[in-house]
């Protein structure tokens, strides 16, 4: 069956990075785009940003301008969201989603990876 | 603050029906599909409606949703204690080129 499998819980430092893993089976990789969805403690959801795995092509919020790299590795079928500036505010559950949509006005995420818990600490 | 506005809660007797709104700015989600997710504790997020009012396979039809202009709403019918969680709408917002979640609702089953 169709799944993505995040990588487990992270815990940074303030100013430091973070790389989360998504590995996608069941489906041909290519050939849908993966988004990035992240919900603070408390907060609700918020979108990061999108990978094409067929093109490499990425999109991203302006929220996250300059700290967020979205990345793949097409031969093990995983795409990757690393963000760098940490601080506390980043503490949140992030979440990888294929998306089943046909465009950039269509856009539905299904599945959703289980989640990646991420805790900035000093 | 969402482009997408929710009511933070509703709630309602087990069996009875609930309506959740999505009110979004036509400057901001012009021609994009409205779809709905459900959060439940300790999940991961579910598409519930996609494209405005279509059901993926798999999903209860006791779920159902619809678009007038700029808004869209979620109908759960015959409520049910399992379905107690929270309801995100979400579109593509064009004018700052994201995906935008509404703000989510709260269904409580009395």
């Amino acid at each position: 069956q169709v799944q993505l499998v995040q990588s487990g819980a992270e815990v940074k430092r303030p100013g430091a990075s973070v790389k989360v893993s998504c590995k996608a089976s069941g489906y041909t990789f290519t050939s849908y785009d993966i988004n990035w969805v992240r919900q603070a403690t408390g907060q609700g959801l918020e979108w990061m940003g999108w990978l094409d795995p067929h093109t490499g092509k990425t999109g991203h919020s302006p929220q996250f301008q300059g700290r967020v790299t979205i990345s793949m590795d097409t031969s093990i079928s995983t795409a990757y969201m690393e963000l760098s500036g940490l601080t506390s505010e980043d503490s949140a559950l992030y979440y990888c989603a294929r998306d089943l949509g046909s465009g950039t006005y269509l856009r539905w995420f299904d599945p959703w990876g289980q989640g990646t818990p991420v805790v900035v600490s000093s | 603050q969402s482009v997408l506005t929710q009511p933070p809660s509703v709630s309602e007797a087990p069996r009875q029906r609930v309506t959740i709104s999505c009110s979004g700015s036509g400057s901001n989600i012009g021609n994009s599909a409205f779809n709905w997710y459900q959060h439940l504790p300790g999940k991961a997020p579910k598409l519930l409606i996609y494209y405005n009012d279509q059901l993926p396979s798999g999903v209860s039809d006791r779920f159902s949703g619809s678009r007038s202009g700029t808004s869209a709403s979620l109908a759960i019918s015959g409520l049910q204690s399992e379905d107690e969680g929270y309801y995100y709408c979400a579109a593509w917002n064009d004018r700052q080129d994201t995906y935008v979640f509404g703000s989510g609702t709260k269904v409580t089953v009395l």
